[in-house]
Formats: C-alpha cells, sequence, structure tokens
C-alpha cells in the first residue's frame, strides 16, 4: 500500500525557516517525480514545487522561488522542502504527492494527510 | 490568477446531475485531473487522462474533455459527494502544475 507522511510542520516566526520531510513507503520511490502542493486557510489548492525521480529537474512556483528548495533522498525514500524567509503569506497545510505524468496527462494519485505550517509572531 | 478557471459553487438535489467545468488553454494540449478535498482530508484523485476513473472511485463519477473546458459530472450525487472539487493540469508552458481556483459543491 502506497504511504506518503509529511512531519516538519509547526509554528514559525515570520522571516523565520523550516524544513519539511515526507517518508514514503510501499513504491520505488525512486521511480517517481514527487511534489508539495498546499492549500492556505480557505484558499485553493496551490502548486508549489516537483522534483523529478533523479533530482535533474526541479521547478517552483514563482512566489517560493529563491526561498524554498525541494530535494529528495531516495535512498531513504523521503522527499524534503527547505523553507527560508517565511511570511504569513506561506502558512498553510503542506501536502507531499506523487506525480504521474505523460505527454498529453498529469495528475497526482497519492497523497499525505498534510503537515500545518503557520508563520506567526 | 490561475490559468485554470473553475465556477466557486454549485447545488445539485440528492440524487441528481451536476456538472463542473474547467476553462484553459492549456486544455487544449493536456488533460485535466480531478480531486475531491473535503475539510481536514488530504485531496482525492477521482478522474484523470481522457476518462480514467481511479480503483475506488465511484462509477458516479466521469470525466470529459472539448476543446478547452474539461467536465467531470456526478450522476446521482450522494450526501458524501458535498466537498470542494479542483481540477489540475499543466500551465502553458507545460513545465508548471497549476490548480484550478475550486468548486463548492453542495448536496442539497
Amino acid at each position: 500500500e502506497v504511504e506518503l507522511v509529511e512531519s516538519g510542520g509547526g509554528l514559525v516566526n515570520p522571516g523565520g525557516s523550516l524544513r519539511l520531510s515526507c517518508a514514503s513507503s510501499g513504491f520505488i520511490f525512486s521511480d517517481y517525480t514527487m511534489t508539495w502542493v498546499r492549500q492556505a486557510p480557505g484558499k485553493g489548492l496551490e502548486w508549489v514545487s516537483s522534483i523529478s525521480s533523479s533530482s535533474t529537474n526541479i521547478y517552483y512556483t514563482d512566489s517560493v522561488k529563491g526561498r524554498f528548495t525541494i530535494s529528495r533522498d531516495n535512498a531513504k525514500n523521503s522527499l524534503y522542502l527547505q523553507m527560508n524567509s517565511l511570511s504569513a503569506e506561506d502558512t498553510a497545510v503542506y501536502y507531499c504527492a506523487r506525480y504521474r505524468f505523460s505527454a498529453v496527462s498529469n495528475y497526482f494519485d497519492y497523497w499525505g494527510q498534510g503537515t500545518l505550517v503557520t508563520v506567526s509572531s | 490568477s490561475s490559468e485554470l478557471s473553475q465556477d466557486p459553487a454549485v447545488s445539485v438535489a440528492l440524487g441528481q446531475t451536476v456538472r463542473i467545468t474547467c476553462q484553459g488553454d492549456s486544455l487544449r494540449t493536456y488533460y485535466a485531473s480531478w480531486y475531491q478535498k473535503k475539510t481536514g482530508q488530504a485531496p482525492v484523485l477521482v478522474m484523470y487522462g481522457k476518462k480514467n476513473r481511479p480503483l475506488g472511485i465511484s462509477d458516479r463519477f466521469s470525466g470529459s474533455t472539448s476543446g478547452n473546458t474539461a467536465s467531470l459530472t456526478i450522476t446521482g450525487a450522494q450526501a458524501e459527494d458535498e466537498a470542494d472539487y479542483y481540477c489540475h493540469s499543466r500551465d502553458s508552458s507545460g513545465n508548471h502544475v497549476v490548480f484550478g481556483g475550486g468548486t463548492k459543491v453542495t448536496v442539497l
């Protein structure tokens, strides 16, 4: 059974840093592109960042570029998101998700339960 | 602003049919996928590709695409279908992911 478990969320001061982790099991982690998606309170889903299976291709949404760093450790079946210079606008539940794609199709087939990041003084 | 547009809310009577639409230029190239999101729960994939439904998803859910519009139809809506529904695809560059703003479905 595929399982994704996020951790590392919490309360952080504006300007602070936080590192999220996503532990995976039940599938060959190194075969898949992985993604972080967030949902701010009362808002919709927002894609944050994606990383290809071998970390060759990395993408970020514009609002986090230069502040967030996505990474993965295939030996540990884990995905990470290093978040720096956090602001209130980064307050959200962060989900990791497995990404599937082809030439004309793309979707997230498995999601973790999410970890809450709250940026507040 | 999102490159995928959804109506903010729709309502449907119990047992009736509702169609949720998602519009965007990228949908002329890429299929949309659809997610059900309930408060406090992780999103659940309910439709992807041309007309693919993941294992375990009710056949009440069906999908279609025409031009720049993707649709998710719930036939015979049940109380448990009340949720927010998000479409998703790639943006016009093909490298980034984009979600629609979401449609809140209320089952009356």
